[in-house]
């Protein structure tokens, strides 16, 4: 069965600083699905960004990027210049390509301050 | 643009009542979802539904039951209440496209006193 682990259980950043999430998974198929998603205390989950594991490059979406490394499976978060909306439990989820019922496995977040 | 819409958004039960937390979607998707989220903790799939009329155990499915009887509604029923079904629930929806992202509602907070 896949696994995700984020390893962080809270992070703190400056505002217009750099702050990176951590996220490994573990999977024994070659294609599959990565996203990030944000929940502020308003509750909502919103989709901050996505990888197809078929694709090389990193995607970008504005001020967050990913760093996708299929071998070591890990897919961290990059926030650049960050803002205090930010501010935020952030979860990283897996979906499998194979199956059929587009269920996603979520990793336990990680809750982001940010500093003004 | 509605998206996913949970009723209630809060709610407060005593032990071994019933309810039903309601879900319906406007963007024709077939799958749908219920996750809880307890503090703390990530999402955990409850219930999931490919299309109407079929409907699946996830993860947490003890002490749920769930009917898809139209593509738009993917209601959530707690027979027994109990204290260990206080949560957050999210139902989500996404087209039948894997690289879609699932769409969630905005929760529901439930307490069982």
């Amino acid at each position: 069965a896949q696994t995700v682990t984020q390893s962080q259980p809270e992070m703190s950043v400056q505002e217009a600083e750099t702050v990176t999430l951590s996220c490994t998974y573990d999977t024994s198929e070659s294609d599959y699905y990565l996203f990030w998603y944000k929940q502020p205390p308003s509750r909502q989950m919103i989709l901050v960004i996505r990888q197809e594991a078929y694709k090389q490059q990193n995607a970008t979406e504005n001020r967050f990027s990913v760093n996708f490394q299929k071998a070591a499976k890990s897919f961290s978060l990059k926030i650049s210049d960050s803002q205090l909306g930010d501010a935020a439990m952030y979860f990283c989820a897996y979906r499998s390509a194979a199956k059929t019922t587009n269920k996603l496995i979520f990793g336990t977040g990680t809750l982001l301050a940010v500093q003004p | 643009n509605a998206g996913v819409t949970q009723t209630p958004k809060f709610r407060i039960l005593k032990i071994g009542q019933s309810m039903t937390l309601q879900c319906t979607q406007d963007m024709n998707h077939n799958y749908m979802y219920w996750y809880r989220q307890d503090p703390g903790m990530g999402l955990k799939l409850i219930y999931y539904s490919v299309g109407a009329g079929i409907t699946d155990k996830g993860e947490v499915p003890n002490g749920y039951n769930v009917s898809r009887s139209t593509t738009e509604d993917f209601p959530l029923r707690l027979e027994l209440a109990a204290p260990s079904q206080t949560s957050v629930y999210f139902c989500a929806s996404s087209s039948d496209l894997g690289n879609q992202p699932q769409h969630f509602g905005d929760g529901t907070r439930l307490s069982i006193l």
